[in-house]
């Protein structure tokens, strides 16, 4: 059983450019949710994606964006990057039930540290 | 609004116990349970629902109050392999989606 990937592990981007952030949920899983964790800070849900639809949305601007593909890997992709922007950003995978008949486990990728200078 | 996590930070001897509290104004479905390692990806410990089904680790334990949106982890004869940041992620009764809202986080260092 493979667990969650992500990729690339470290990215630097000047003020202004756009990234791409990819996720590979673990294996049997079928949702993915993507955090920012600022440093020291809990990490804070963006959004996440089941049957290649968004499922909920945390309080992030609509330049953050994703897709869920068919394999239930998912990129998450960030347009006029903002200092603020600086995180780790950590995607987690989970097996979806019906809402209230078992929570998911949510399990954590090692995250990619985005620095936007 | 983020659960609050207490303590912030707590040093303790190897062998020795602790107690994590994280408390929340919303009415909850389940609270998590995750430590974190500097420089690494959460880890996930423990689930606890709503109804008092427990689901996690062999070595910690955790209850749930229901009535008062209230969790606490139980870190018992800890080891050295305990330290790391401690974080707590609820899930309230609201939407489709399963988000989870983390605390601030409990720094947990274990010493000799």
């Amino acid at each position: 059983e493979t667990g969650v990937t992500q990729s690339p592990t470290h990215l630097i981007k000047t003020r202004g450019q756009q990234v791409t952030l990819r996720c590979s949920s673990q294996s049997g899983h079928n949702t993915v949710s993507w955090y920012q964790q600022a440093l020291g800070q809990g990490p804070q849900f963006i959004f996440q994606y089941y049957r290649e639809e968004e499922n909920g949305r945390g309080n992030f601007p609509p330049r953050f964006s994703g897709l869920q593909f068919p394999n239930y890997s998912s990129e998450l992709n960030v347009n006029a990057l903002e200092l603020d922007d600086s995180a780790l950003y950590l995607c987690a995978s989970s097996l979806w039930r019906l809402r209230f008949q078992g929570t998911d486990t949510q399990y954590f990728g090692p995250g990619t540290r985005l620095t936007v200078l | 609004q983020q659960p609050v996590q207490s303590p912030q930070a707590v040093i303790l001897r190897e062998g020795e116990d602790a107690v994590i509290n994280c408390s929340s104004s919303k009415a909850l479905y389940s609270v998590h349970w995750y430590r974190q390692k500097h420089g690494e990806a959460p880890v996930f410990l423990m689930i606890l629902l709503k109804g008092g089904e427990q689901k996690g680790h062999e070595k910690i334990s955790a209850s749930f109050n229901e009535k008062k949106q209230q969790s606490s982890l139980y870190l018992t004869a800890s080891q050295l392999s305990y330290s790391g940041t401690y974080f707590c992620g609820t899930d309230e009764l609201t939407g489709t989606a399963s988000k989870l809202t983390f605390g601030t986080g409990t720094r947990l260092q274990v010493t000799l």
